[in-house]
């Protein structure tokens, strides 16, 4: 079964700084997605960015990118120019490629952004 | 924009009582799950639709239910609620296929409360 794990419970930066959220899984599937989502106090959870295991290139949405190290299963995104609206729960996610489209979450990494 | 809403934002049952928590999407999404939330443990999937009147079970469906209707609406039915099923549910729905990717639109959440 594959695991996602999130280390750091809680993470903050200052406004305007860059900060990392970190993600490791274990799977022995080899083309799959990975997933980062938002989820802001007291409002729905949203999609901040996806990356297909199948391609190299790291992906980017605006200014949040991801790295992407598929050999050590790892899946971290980097938040530039925090903003104080970034402040929230977020969970990195996988989904496999085959059969239904289950998501495997991690613990959730609160992110504190500090004025 | 898909929208997917939870018929309560708050509840609060009685050990025992059976218990009832809907979900509507309103973007003709095959696919509807079930996550409960809690914290350090990140989003767990209790059940999963891929059409009507069809159901997987997840990770954590002991003491759960579903029911899928009508396409727009998945049902999560708590037969005897007990005081660890105090948590949060989450509600989402994407498009269907297999292998292609479609992202998971969340609901608002309903933190149910058992006493």
């Amino acid at each position: 079964a594959q695991t996602v794990t999130q280390s750091q419970p809680e993470m903050s930066v200052q406004e305007a700084e860059t900060v990392t959220l970190s993600c490791t899984y274990d799977t022995s599937e080899s083309d799959y997605y990975l997933f980062w989502y938002k989820q802001p106090p007291s409002r729905q959870m949203i999609l901040v960015i996806r990356q297909e295991a199948y391609k190299q290139q790291n992906a980017t949405e605006n200014r949040f990118s991801v790295n992407f190290q598929k050999a050590a299963k790892s899946f971290s995104l980097k938040i530039s120019d925090s903003q104080l609206g970034d402040a929230a729960m977020y969970f990195c996610a996988y989904r496999g490629i085959q059969g239904a489209q289950k998501l495997v979450f991690g613990q959730g990494t609160r992110l504190t952004i500090n004025p | 924009d898909v929208k997917v809403t939870q018929s309560s934002r708050y509840l609060v049952k009685r050990t025992g009582e059976k218990v009832f928590l809907e979900c509507v999407q309103d973007m003709d999404h095959e696919n509807m799950f079930w996550y409960r939330q809690d914290p350090g443990l990140g989003l767990r999937l209790i059940y999963f639709s891929y059409d009507v009147k069809m159901k997987e079970k997840g990770d954590i469906p002991e003491g759960y239910s579903v029911s899928r209707e009508k396409k727009e609406r998945f049902s999560l039915i708590l037969e005897s609620a007990s005081t660890n099923q105090t948590s949060m549910y989450l509600c989402a729905s994407s498009l269907t296929s297999d292998t292609a990717y479609n992202e998971q639109f969340f609901g608002p959440g309903t933190r149910l409360t058992v006493l």
